[in-house]
């Protein structure tokens, strides 16, 4: 049973362009968060979407951020217009249930964005 | 706010010694406690989850213990060995949505 895959592994974007993030949960899970380390930072939780569905967006910036979990395919996290503070370790997790906080979330390896 | 505070940040220990170490969060709207095992260049790796008040869990020389009365959890490692050096995090849920909060983390170094 493969765990949560994340691709790619090291991303480079200069400024201004869009990235693109992406995630595939473990299989027979339908639940995905995303999560961000800044440098010298804990992980910080940034959005929890189900398939086709944003559940809790309450970590995510007003501006650029957007994610989406299709009904096929991997989970997307895409920034647009990158600036030097976006370099980051993203982290996806995904559970076989969101509710509550009482299931174990499984972490993806990370994605490093590194913005010039 | 919700904080989640770990305590200490870092440790060294000899191999072979016992080890403890504290998550404290907000003692309202509890749902559920993480434990995780962070090595450097890995995914994190759930080691426990603990939702009720006097939980105790325990997985080989590791187990954990938490107080949801007064907002702490504690962490053991019974005789560290070398390759239980790693960044220990805790993350706290107060959401019905499973989001977690962490903590900064304590990072163990056990030497041989």
């Amino acid at each position: 049973n493969a765990g949560v895959m994340q691709n790619p592994r090291h991303l480079v974007r200069r400024r201004g362009q869009e990235a693109r993030l992406r995630c595939s949960p473990m299989k027979g899970h339908s639940h995905v968060y995303w999560y961000r380390q800044l440098p010298e930072e804990g992980l910080k939780f940034m959005v929890y979407l189900q398939k086709e569905n944003i559940i809790d967006e309450s970590g995510m910036p007003k501006e650029r951020f957007s994610a989406e979990f299709p009904k096929e395919g991997p989970s997307i996290l895409r920034i647009q217009q990158v600036v030097r503070g976006d370099s980051a370790a993203y982290f996806c997790a995904s559970s076989p249930s969101g509710d509550w906080g009482g299931y174990e979330q499984y972490f993806g390896p990370g994605t490093r964005l590194t913005v010039t | 706010i919700l904080n989640v505070e770990q305590s200490p940040q870092s440790l060294h220990v000899q191999e072979g010694d016992s080890t403890n170490f504290t998550c404290s969060f907000p003692s309202s709207n509890f749902y559920a406690l993480h434990w995780y095992r962070w090595e450097t260049a890995k995914s994190p790796e759930a080691l426990f989850v603990m939702t009720l008040n006097g939980d105790e869990k325990k997985k080989g020389r590791i187990s954990a213990t938490l107080n949801t009365k007064e907002g702490y959890s504690y962490l053991y490692i019974k005789g560290s060995q070398p390759e239980d050096s790693a960044t220990y995090l805790c993350a706290f849920s107060s959401s019905n949505t499973g989001k977690l909060i962490f903590g900064q983390g304590t990072t163990l170094q056990v030497k041989p």
